[in-house]
């Protein structure tokens, strides 16, 4: 079983419409993050919930919403795409915020959904 | 501005050489970590370091943070083509969220 799963992995689009990317992990994390990496493989945090609370909003577009139904999902939301989007989208897990602050813990990485709009 | 900075950016080099990349940040961290990331995959997590000066070995890799925890390297011994990758720090300062480096894109030439 696959600990981090997103889908879809890849996503073409047009420029205007709205997309979304689904993320599931079944280990028991508290924690879910989404990372954006771009064509030169920097990878930035985006958000992060810890048992469905958002507790990290970077400088990101109001366009871009993540949604946590319960702790094991976290979904992410594009409106209104446009060609700057275009990047590979990975969601990720860690036990608990704190545990990765003190670096006891690690963040266990999806597959990533690349993203291309047209 | 980018709090670490990975040298070099990129990397090719023969089967069985050895090498050494670097992970500089003029910040102080509380840990560090090394990622592995492989095309069409995430990043997976090869070590944490928290103490400065620690050294941790992991087969052929040997990883080392700074005395002043504001950097680490990355060595490996008689590379093979499975080291092929990219290769990513991570440090979490504080209270503050774990930030990613640059990147060192590693290619091992059979």
């Amino acid at each position: 079983d696959t600990a981090v799963s997103q889908t879809p992995k890849y996503l073409v689009t047009q420029m205007g419409n709205d997309k979304s990317i689904k993320c599931e992990q079944n280990l028991g994390h508290d924690t879910m993050y989404w990372y954006k990496q771009d064509s030169k493989k920097f990878l930035k945090i985006m958000f992060s919930y810890n048992n469905k609370e958002l507790i990290i909003n970077e400088t990101v577009p109001n366009r871009f919403s993540p949604k946590s139904p319960d702790k094991a999902h976290l979904n992410l939301h594009i409106n209104s795409l446009e060609l700057g989007d275009s990047a590979v989208y990975f969601c990720a897990s860690s036990q608990d915020f704190d545990r990765v602050r003190s670096g006891a813990n690690v963040l266990t990485f999806g597959a990533g959904s690349r993203l291309t709009v047209l | 501005t980018q709090l670490l900075e990975q040298s070099p950016q990129f990397l090719s080099i023969q089967e069985g050489e050895n090498l050494t990349v670097y992970c500089n940040s003029s910040s102080v961290f509380s840990s560090l970590q090394w990622y592995r990331q492989e095309p069409g995959e995430g990043p997976v997590l090869l070590v944490t370091v928290v103490t400065g000066g620690e050294v941790k070995k992991l087969k052929r890799l040997t990883f080392q943070f700074g005395d002043a925890r504001k950097d680490s390297s990355l060595h490996i011994t008689a590379a093979q083509t499975g080291d092929t990758g990219l290769y990513l720090c991570a440090g979490a300062r504080g209270n503050e969220k774990l930030t990613f480096g640059t990147g060192t894109r590693l290619t091992i030439i059979p």
